[in-house]
């Protein structure tokens, strides 16, 4: 299994751009990676997901380097709507037992 | 089209007491799973299944037991709560042999439990 590191929090403005870092040194060349973000008494939602190089959507992008040892999650023009626990996850597509890191905790303030 | 519904949304126990906990999804999913998340926490996984009939161990399975008798449902019991398992429990689903593959989960909105 592919472990991840991920910061435990970070703090930004409204109208800023957020980048967080998950690192995974051992990820596998089947893995894919996955992030995820999550609301107060809510369950996870699926944000974006990449094998290699860049993946943009209407939410966020995902850059991966050449060694894929670590991915950048990158939202554009926080609001405060995107205030959230943020995951990222490793693993290949047809993986069985999914487990989730302690997550990145984002506060956007005014 | 309901996505993950879960059953019931809150509930209190006392210490001892047995109940079940309902996991339903519409989308013909083929892997489910059933995940606790207590205060301040990050998720973590109780049991998963790969299809109808099947069920496996995750992370924290003790004091839980599930079954998959049908393809939309997956049941997470507790035989005998105790208070450590008051917590937020979450459903998902994924579909493995989809565009996106198993990786891609769709979660229920969780059941919160008290043990008293």
């Amino acid at each position: 299994l592919a472990k991840t590191t991920q910061p435990i929090s970070m703090d930004s403005y409204e109208g800023q751009e957020v980048n967080i870092t998950c690192s995974h040194n051992n990820i596998a060349t089947n893995d894919y990676i996955t992030w995820y973000q999550q609301f107060p008494s809510q369950g996870p939602r699926f944000i974006i997901q990449g094998y290699k190089t860049k993946v943009t959507n209407e939410v966020a992008s995902l850059f991966i380097p050449a060694d894929r040892k670590s991915s950048t999650l990158s939202l554009p023009r926080v609001s405060l709507s995107d205030t959230a626990v943020y995951y990222c996850l490793v693993g290949d597509t047809g993986r069985r037992a999914l487990t989730f890191g302690s997550g990145t905790r984002l506060q956007v303030q005014p | 089209n309901a996505g993950v519904t879960q059953t019931p949304k809150f509930r209190v126990l006392k210490t001892g007491q047995s109940m079940t906990l309902l996991c339903a999804q519409d989308m013909n999913h083929e892997y489910m799973y059933w995940y606790r998340q207590d205060p301040g926490m990050g998720l973590r996984l109780i049991h998963y299944s790969v299809g109808e009939g099947t069920t496996a161990k995750g992370e924290v399975p003790d004091g839980y037991n599930v079954s998959r008798l049908k393809k939309q449902n997956f049941l997470l019991g507790l035989e005998s709560a105790a208070p450590s398992q008051t917590s937020v429990y979450f459903c998902a689903s994924s579909d493995p042999f989809g565009g996106s593959g198993a990786n891609v989960l769709t979660f229920g909105a969780g059941s919160r439990l008290t043990v008293l």
